[in-house]
């Protein structure tokens, strides 16, 4: 049971270009959601957070929109730059010890 | 901050050897710490939570006898797969978080450890 639902296993964007990269849960209870930018052969680097008590976060070129009606998140790039391609995944916690569930990731390949 | 260090990157040995992963926290505390498993092209799939100086608590699935986690400080955790075979060949990776400051900590990562299994 996936509980957290990253649709697009891929995305292909400009250089300068917005990304938007979709996430989607089915469990109500997740009340904090994270991004995490992964290259190969390395562990995720956190990128930003959105607490559910909040629609939106800003940190320089990342914004992290939430809809808790429609249970949607997503991850708006802009602009894009070759080394944001990478893979993307969203995160969701209940708040129980932090522990997080990992949507399937993102492939962003930002072209020149 | 909060820069956490795997160890090794790599190991490739034998079935039936045992193999231990070391997971520190090089710039703060880490009061509980994550191991995950991840397959090629998969989620990351949370397999143990491990609280600094008690019992780890597994995941449904994951035998907490095949994967031994002792978190004796704020700042180490290791995993242990015990007489490895073939298919517990993946990328584990760690990660430690800072509770008990603030509410809604991120999990900061190391960069993972490849096992092979022969």
């Amino acid at each position: 049971d996936q509980q957290v639902k990253q649709n697009s296993p891929s995305l292909s964007v400009q250089e300068g270009r917005i990304s938007i990269l979709n996430c989607d849960y089915t469990n109500s209870m997740f009340d904090y959601f994270l991004w995490y930018k992964k290259y190969p052969a390395e562990g995720p680097t956190f990128l930003i957070s959105i607490s559910s008590i909040k629609d939106k976060n800003e940190d320089g070129r990342f914004t992290v929109f939430l809809n808790k009606s429609a249970k949607h998140l997503s991850l708006h790039i802009v602009p894009s730059q070759p080394g944001d391609s990478a893979v993307y995944f969203c995160a969701a916690s209940d708040g129980t010890a932090s522990k997080l569930t990992f949507g399937t990731g993102t492939r962003l390949q930002v072209t020149l | 901050g909060a820069v956490v260090s795997q160890h090794p990157s790599w190991v490739i040995c034998k079935s039936g050897t045992s193999v231990k992963i070391e997971c520190r926290s090089l710039d703060f505390q880490a009061t509980t710490m994550f191991w995950y498993r991840q397959f090629p092209k998969q989620s990351l799939m949370l397999m143990a939570t491990s609280n600094e100086g008690s019992k780890a608590t597994y995941e449904q699935g994951v035998e907490k006898d095949k994967f031994l986690i002792n978190h004796a400080s704020l700042t180490l955790s290791t995993l242990t797969v015990t007489s490895a075979h073939p298919e517990d060949s993946s990328f584990y990776i760690c990660s430690g978080s800072k509770l008990g400051t603030l509410l809604n900590q991120p999990q900061h990562f190391g960069d993972g450890t490849r096992l092979s299994i022969l």
